[in-house]
């Protein structure tokens, strides 16, 4: 199974600033990789998948790539916002579909 | 549509009793799983299912037991709990079997005493 790996010290960041969060994950390229945000006491959120093949995804405010060279994946959260204060997490398949493997997750603060 | 609803909300056992979390979704998915959130350690699998009647292993399913007998429902039973199994379970279903987004419920918290 792959082993993923998201910065564990939350990001504290101003507000209208971009946030920008990694993912890094160790053995083969997976076929996607999925965002969620999780907010306190509350279950994750699905926000993006990003194909291999894809380079780069947006929705709204927010960007995702995909390197599957480096194996790593930035989230943007541009103009952020404090209502964007969330816990993040990274998901990817590992070898079998049907068992989606997630990152610990980051924690972004923004303050005004 | 309520989405995936999981009960209870909290729960609070003692070393060696049973339980049973249950997880019902309205969304028709065939895949639903369970997962448990521990600090610092992410979403781990514990057992999922692509279909009613069919279940599988994730990645620690030891000390739980599920079944699916109806494409709705998918309760986790807890054998004999240990403080180990201390945690935030969350249930989780998807419509499609391959790259689909997961649906949460809003998790249910167990303490074992």
């Amino acid at each position: 199974s792959q082993k993923i790996e998201q910065n564990s010290e939350a990001l504290n960041i101003q507000e209208g600033k971009t946030a920008t969060l990694t993912c890094n994950y160790t053995n083969y390229s997976p076929a996607y990789l999925q965002w969620y945000r999780q907010d306190p006491g509350r279950g994750p959120v699905f926000l993006l998948l990003i194909r291999e093949n894809e380079k780069e995804k947006r929705k709204e405010r927010l960007k995702v790539t995909f390197d599957t060279t480096l194996k790593q994946s930035l989230f943007h959260i541009t103009a952020s916002q404090p209502a964007d204060s969330a816990t993040y997490l990274c998901a990817l398949p590992p070898d079998s579909w049907g068992k989606l493997q997630f990152g610990a997750g980051t924690q972004v603060v923004v303050t005004p | 549509n309520a989405g995936v609803t999981q009960t209870p909300k909290f729960q609070v056992l003692k070393t060696g009793q049973s339980m049973t979390l249950q997880c019902a979704q309205d969304m028709n998915h065939e895949y639903m799983s369970w997962y448990r959130q521990d600090p610092g350690m992410g979403l781990r699998l514990i057992h999922y299912s692509v279909g009613a009647g069919i279940t599988d292993q994730g990645e620690v399913p030891n000390g739980y037991n599920v079944s699916r007998s109806t494409t709705e429902d998918f309760p986790l039973r807890l054998l004999s709990a240990a403080p180990s199994q201390t945690s935030v379970y969350f249930c989780a279903s998807s419509g499609t079997l391959h790259t689909g987004e997961l649906f949460f419920g809003e998790g249910s918290r167990l303490t074992v005493l």
